[in-house]
């Protein structure tokens, strides 16, 4: 199994771009997370998801977007990127409320 | 809300030692628990998970102990090595949500 896949692993944007984080997982789970991990905040839920077709916000969802349209994948979308959005991105999976969490590896990204 | 306390901040230990991490939470009324180690530049690695009704969990060297009317969980970690230099979270969620709130790590250094 592969898990949970973040792709890219690494990303630089200029200012005003819009990108696609991707995450896919493999393990058939209902439930899937953004967050982002910067100096100082620790780690902070964006967006999150409790099945196909339902997405609710975290604590810092200003500025992202999400979708879920299949159990496996659940794309976060940068608008229109600013430099406080330099962070890392993890996704996160699990497969029911209280099972436990599998984290991807992440993807640096860098606004300029 | 849930609020997360992780001390020390930062922990520096020869090898050998047996030492324990504390993770310490403001909203008792939750149904598990779960430590993540982090290594530099890596995603979140799953170590333990403790549901609300289990006093501790072990693998190998690693043992959680879990205390919800005072709001406690610790992390022991037995002869310690330079292998387990680390950031080690402790996460637990919102309420009675899939949101999960992150302590800001305990960065642990073993010394050989």
């Amino acid at each position: 199994n592969a898990g949970v896949t973040q792709t890219p692993k690494f990303q630089v944007l200029k200012t005003g771009q819009s990108m696609t984080l991707q995450c896919a997982q493999d393990m058939n789970h209902e439930y899937m997370s953004w967050y982002r991990q910067d100096p100082g905040m620790g780690l902070r839920l964006i967006h999150y998801s409790v099945g196909a077709g339902i997405t609710d916000q975290g604590e810092v969802p200003n500025g992202y977007n999400v979708s879920r349209s299949t159990t496996e994948d659940f794309p976060l979308r940068l608008l229109s990127a600013a430099p406080s959005q330099t962070s890392v991105y993890f996704c996160a999976s699990s497969y029911t409320l209280g099972a436990g969490y599998t984290f991807g590896s992440g993807t640096r990204l860098t606004v300029v | 809300k849930q609020e997360v306390t992780q001390i020390p901040a930062a922990l520096s230990v020869p090898e050998g030692e047996n030492l324990v991490l504390n993770c310490s939470f403001t909203d008792s009324a939750i149904y598990n628990l779960q430590w993540f180690r982090q290594d530099p530049g890596k995603g979140l690695t799953s170590l333990l998970l403790i549901q609300s009704s289990q006093r501790e969990q072990t693998s190998g060297r690693l043992n959680a102990s879990l205390d919800k009317s005072s709001g406690r969980s610790t992390l022991y970690i037995a002869a310690s090595q330079p292998g387990d230099s680390a950031t080690y979270l402790c996460a637990l969620p919102q309420g009675g949500s899939e949101k999960l709130v992150f302590g800001k790590g305990t960065k642990l250094t073993v010394n050989p």
